[in-house]
């Protein structure tokens, strides 16, 4: 069973507007990646952040990490309708390799 | 090569039938992973490989599924007597080292099973 969670399921906005996506999960983590998947095929690396690190930045992406909450969220900023994609939180429990993904986020951008 | 490579891309079967899925890993890379991805769900875990061996094959659904990796490098998973079921995007993604806590997976672009 999977043990992350996306929240929203869905969204849905303007290019140019932010998008923020959360995450939950219910183990102790190593670390959390978030991917991005078009189509329903490949999985695109996003952004890979430690437990013991609380926010990292890639270009116009922003991931958050609280581990007392055990939540992550990525912020996408001024969208573009190519940013239309389903976004993915992945953690690796105490494995180091055996990632648990939630969902995903299906983000909608409309030109 | 540049990336995961998967082959085919996509592969219809009728049930009953044996199927193998191919999988090329980044060069280079020691860890392969394999994880199967339905419809509306995020990937699950299939089985891991550290260089030829399964280190951990807990999510494999049952026997009918087995995967190799006889070299360290291609693998190959293999469905036998395959159920409507098994149909789902069949994911594959390499790692440099062998899982640590900043080790990114790469994934391949998948194959899509159908079963009819």
């Amino acid at each position: 069973s999977q043990q992350g969670e996306e929240d929203p399921q869905a969204l849905s906005i303007q290019e140019g507007e932010n998008a923020t996506m959360n995450c939950s999960y219910k183990t102790s983590i190593n670390n959390l990646q978030w991917y991005r998947q078009n189509s329903g095929r490949g999985l695109v690396h996003l952004i890979l952040i430690r437990s013991n690190e609380r926010e990292k930045h890639s270009g116009r992406l922003r991931v958050t990490l609280d581990t007392s909450k055990k939540s992550s969220s990525l912020l996408i900023t001024a969208s573009r309708a190519a940013d239309t994609a389903s976004y993915f939180c992945a953690n690796s429990g105490g494995s180091n390799y055996k990632l648990t993904f939630g969902k995903g986020t299906l983000l909608t951008v409309n030109p | 090569g540049a990336g995961v490579s998967q082959t085919p891309s996509n592969k219809v079967t009728e049930k009953g039938k044996y199927v193998e899925l191919r999988c090329d890993p980044i060069s280079g890379h020691t860890a392969l992973y394999w994880y199967r991805q339905s419809l509306g769900q995020g990937p699950e875990f299939l089985i891991y490989f550290q260089g030829t061996g399964a280190a951990d094959d807990s999510g494999l659904p049952n026997d009918r599924f087995f995967a190799v990796r006889p070299e360290g490098s291609v693998s190959t998973l293999k469905i036998q007597r395959t159920e409507r079921g098994d149909s789902a995007v069949y994911l594959c993604a390499s790692s440099l080292y062998y899982g640590g806590p900043g080790d990114t997976q790469y994934f391949g672009p998948g194959t899509r099973l159908t079963v009819l």
